[in-house]
């Protein structure tokens, strides 16, 4: 069975500071997606990577898979409140395999 | 671009009476579809995912059942509610990435 370990579970930071967080696994997936959920609502795609060593950048989020992708994190710069959210990481293998689900990291920017 | 429906948004259902939760996806066909739960602020299980019209694979064991008998619809069902069935549920579509509709909140008292 394939897991995907996200870290941290939880992260409560100040406004402007810079954080990471983590997606690892001991499988390779062929792709690498991120979500951002908020309360009440379903989770929203923020990027796909599929190419070991891919950096991708979304305004303040950068995104990298890992060389043998098996892990992936999520840097972002100078928080902000609306940065708040539950942040799940989700690996795919193709075909009609379902994507495997981290338990997310859940973050809240303090203003 | 695809779209996942997903209604109600709410839902308090006594313990012993029956669910239909429905989901239905515009903009493709032929997705793959999914019935997440999920339980507090953190992660997806899931619970049954469908192929095809007809197909359904259920991934854990429990009071709830789903069918989809269109290639745009999919349902999740149960005859009898349980109090443990309370929890947020979730339709996604898979394309080349999920698409998630906005959910159900099911309290079960």
């Amino acid at each position: 069975t394939q897991l995907l370990e996200q870290s941290p579970q939880f992260l409560s930071i100040q406004e402007g500071e810079n954080l990471t967080v983590y997606c690892n696994s001991s499988s390779v997936f062929s792709s690498l997606q991120w979500y951002r959920q908020e309360p009440g609502e379903g989770p929203v795609l923020l990027v796909t990577v599929v190419t070991g060593g891919e950096v991708k950048k979304l305004k303040r989020l950068t995104f990298q898979f890992g060389d043998a992708r098996k892990d992936s994190s999520l840097h972002i710069t100078a928080a902000q409140p609306g940065d708040t959210g539950l942040y799940l990481c989700a690996g795919g293998n193709g075909g009609n395999t379902p994507l495997v689900f981290g338990k997310g990291t859940r973050l809240s920017v303090i203003a | 671009s695809q779209t996942i429906h997903q209604w109600p948004a709410t839902l308090v259902q006594p313990v012993g009476s029956p669910l239909s939760l429905e989901c239905t996806v515009e903009g493709t066909s032929n997705p793959n579809l999914y019935w997440y739960r999920q339980a507090a602020g953190r992660g997806l299980q899931l619970l049954f995912y469908s192929v095809g019209i007809g197909q359904i694979s259920s991934e854990v064991p429990q009071n709830l059942s789903a069918s989809r008998p269109q290639d745009r619809q999919f349902i999740l069902s149960s005859k009898k509610l349980l109090l443990s069935d309370s929890g947020f549920y979730l339709c996604a579509g898979t394309f080349t990435e999920a698409f998630f509709g906005q959910g159900t909140r099911l309290t079960v008292v």
